[in-house]
């Protein structure tokens, strides 16, 4: 199977410790983007790169969130001190370029649950 | 601002037809997107929309017009699979031209 993939499916963190989550995209695929989403909302954009450079971030992104995609492959997102609020389904979406009807394929996501 | 609203839940019967509207408001526009989310899975891709008129592939179609900021995603023949939330989604040029603005979605029950 050659889709996006995300790496862990599930994470259970205390309040204050660090994560990080992977992100490998479909392999041709030069965007991947970001999203969190909440349950009973939509997905809610984080920050996309276009190859290795991050493109643009959202004001929602406070700066315990960074993220990275070296080389311009797999991305990583870490969010420093968890808080309770940020428990949510983390998603990661790649496409093959920003014209016409490129639409985002989706990994399977990872939900995160702070304690 | 962005505002995307579609209904929050609807139900339809198995074999009928069901249209879920969205109206949106976004500072600018360059497609819309319906994905399809079943619980506790990805979004998966249904339609695109960039050009005012109807997009029909197989059970589903989706609608546009642009001058009204509204869509519709067309569901026939439904069946009990199709029991999934549907996000309808907007390329907003005015938030860096290629992240998507989602609404909350719209929770489709399919009963017998």
């Amino acid at each position: 199977d050659t889709g996006v993939s995300q790496d862990p499916r599930h994470k259970i963190t205390k309040r204050g410790q660090n994560v990080t989550f992977r992100c490998d995209p479909i392999s041709e695929h030069n965007r991947l983007y970001w999203y969190r989403q909440t349950l009973g909302q939509g997905p809610e954009f984080l920050t996309y790169f276009q190859n290795e450079a991050q493109l643009e971030k959202s004001r929602l992104l406070s700066d315990r969130f960074s993220a990275e995609r070296p080389k311009g492959s797999f991305s990583t997102l870490e969010i420093q001190r968890t808080e309770q609020g940020d428990s949510a389904m983390y998603l990661c979406a790649s496409s093959h370029g920003a014209g016409g009807g490129n639409e985002q394929f989706f990994g399977p996501g990872t939900r995160l649950t702070v304690l | 601002g962005q505002n995307i609203d579609q209904p929050t839940e609807m139900t339809a019967t198995e074999g009928a037809i069901v249209q879920i509207n969205c109206t949106y408001q976004t500072s600018g526009f360059n497609g819309l997107f319906w994905y399809q989310q079943h619980a506790g899975e990805a979004p998966t891709f249904l339609s695109y929309n960039v050009l005012d008129g109807l997009e029909e592939k197989g059970r589903f179609s989706s609608f546009l017009s642009r001058s009204k900021g509204y869509s519709y995603l067309l569901l026939k023949e439904l069946q009990m699979k199709d029991s999934a939330s549907y996000l309808c989604a907007v390329r907003d040029l005015g938030s860096g031209n290629t992240p998507l603005v989602f609404g909350k979605g719209t929770r489709l029950s399919v009963i017998a």
